[in-house]
């Protein structure tokens, strides 16, 4: 089983609607949890990152933490086309010093 | 402020040569990263320095891989003699604390 488990996708939404991805994870030492965004052949941009459960929001953005469930999900409100990319979660553990580990990435394309 | 930057974007060697990828953090992030993304697959930790020690390798492949961080400034990933399943994407990444992580555009990497 992967650490970290997350649908490749594509997903394939109109502009405007609500966007919901999600990941899972096994690892219960994982506290921080972060959403970066790549487009092609472009690096990974962090979005947000979250400690332990619960919400942030930034933006149209936000972010879920379940630790219970072992489950994070990121929601994109009113979705544009340059929302266009590949999502990837990532988490680690409680210390700065501790690994990240990423999931596969899930492609959205947001059509006009 | 400029990003992390990368060089080359794109090298194609063939087997047993040998490449070298520099990165260039973002100015007094102590902490850089190096990741590499295989085809297919989800991206993966190599290893982690703070400023010009090495706090963590453990992602290293195998010893034909050597990285190095001049005075806690670039950092160079040599890999020597280079294999087919070295291709793939290496990005680095800084960090002034190492929770939210800031890449580089990546190096792709093609051993023929």
């Amino acid at each position: 089983q992967k650490e970290v488990e997350q649908d490749p996708g594509p997903l394939s939404v109109p502009e405007g609607a609500i966007v919901s991805l999600n990941c899972t994870y096994s690892n219960s030492a994982f506290q921080y949890f972060m959403w970066y965004r790549q487009y092609s052949r472009k690096g990974p941009e962090l979005l947000m990152y979250t400690y332990s459960s619960g919400n942030k929001e930034d933006g149209r953005f936000t972010a879920q933490v379940d630790k219970s469930s072992k489950y994070i999900s990121l929601f994109i409100r009113d979705s544009q086309p340059s929302d266009s990319a590949t999502y990837l979660c990532a988490m680690s553990g409680v210390t700065s010093y501790d690994k990240v580990i990423f999931g596969p990435g899930t492609s959205l394309s947001v059509i006009p | 402020e400029a990003g992390v930057t990368q060089f080359p974007s794109h090298s194609v060697i063939e087997k047993g040569q040998t490449v070298t990828l520099r990165c260039d953090p973002i100015s007094g992030h102590d902490n850089l990263y190096w990741y590499r993304r295989v085809m297919g697959k989800e991206i993966k930790f190599l290893l982690h320095f703070v400023k010009e020690s090495k706090q963590d390798e453990s992602g290293m492949p195998n010893n034909r891989f050597l990285a190095e961080r001049t005075g806690g400034t670039y950092s160079t990933l040599k890999v020597q003699p280079a294999e087919l399943e070295d291709s793939g994407v290496y990005f680095c990444a800084s960090s002034p604390t190492g929770y939210e992580q800031y890449f580089g555009p990546g190096t792709r990497l093609t051993v023929t």
